[in-house]
């Protein structure tokens, strides 16, 4: 099973700075199989990102996928008051999904 | 629009079971892949199951493999999991989730919390 660890564990930024949330893989993902999502405080996820780079219906440009093998990278050019929350990686492989334990974005 | 909603949480007692139920609408229901995702109490997501738009192939998380049945009925746009022999970590939100691509979840339900206690 591919393991995904995301860092840092908590980011603490102010609003109209950038995010660089990291995402690495135990073993190489292809590019296709990893996505992003947003959680708020007690909602569902939302998919930010597939395909590592392609953004999702309805996704502001300020979110941007990249990477590629091990290591990937989900960026908040500018960050908003609604996009402090927790942000998950996830990949697919050998019939199994597995998700990144998230990525905290707090108010600093 | 797509609209996911979960059903048939609550509290159950060790060794107990439980069927969730998913009613989807807003899109073709039998176009697209159907999985179950959960998240326990201040956790993380974790993938429990995924069904093919035609029920055809079908795949479990090792942790409920064997006492969790995925299934769905396209003639009623729904989706289901029976969940047997029902385990105090089994506890957690459980979501549907669907897309038009297998590799990622493109909708979320608003999940269904499952409670496993004595």
């Amino acid at each position: 099973e591919i393991v995904l660890t995301q860092s840092p564990g908590t980011l603490s930024l102010s609003p109209g700075e950038r995010a660089t949330l990291s995402c690495r893989a135990s073993q190489s993902v292809s590019s296709s199989y990893l996505a992003w999502y947003q959680q708020k405080p007690g909602q569902a996820p939302r998919l930010l990102i597939y395909g590592a780079s392609s953004r999702a219906t309805g996704i502001p440009d300020r979110f941007s996928g990249s990477g590629s093998g091990t290591d990937f990278t989900l960026t908040i050019s500018r960050l908003e008051p609604e996009d402090f929350a927790v942000y998950y990686c996830q990949q697919y492989g050998s019939s199994s999904w597995t998700f990144g334990q998230g990525t905290k974005v707090e108010i600093k | 629009q797509v609209q996911l909603v979960e059903s048939g949480g609550g509290l159950v007692k060790p060794g107990g079971s439980l069927r969730l139920s998913c009613a989807a609408s807003g899109f073709t229901f039998s176009d697209y892949y159907m999985s179950w995702i959960r998240q326990a109490p201040g956790k993380g997501l974790e993938w429990v199951s995924y069904i093919s738009s035609s029920g055809s192939t079908i795949y479990y998380a090792d942790s409920v493999k064997g006492r969790f049945t995925i299934s769905r009925d396209n003639a009623k746009n729904s989706l289901y999991l029976q969940m047997n022999s029902l385990r105090a970590e089994d506890t957690a939100v459980y979501y549907c989730a669907s897309s038009i691509a297998a590799v990622y979840f493109q909708h979320w339900g608003q999940g269904t919390l499952v409670t496993v206690s004595s």
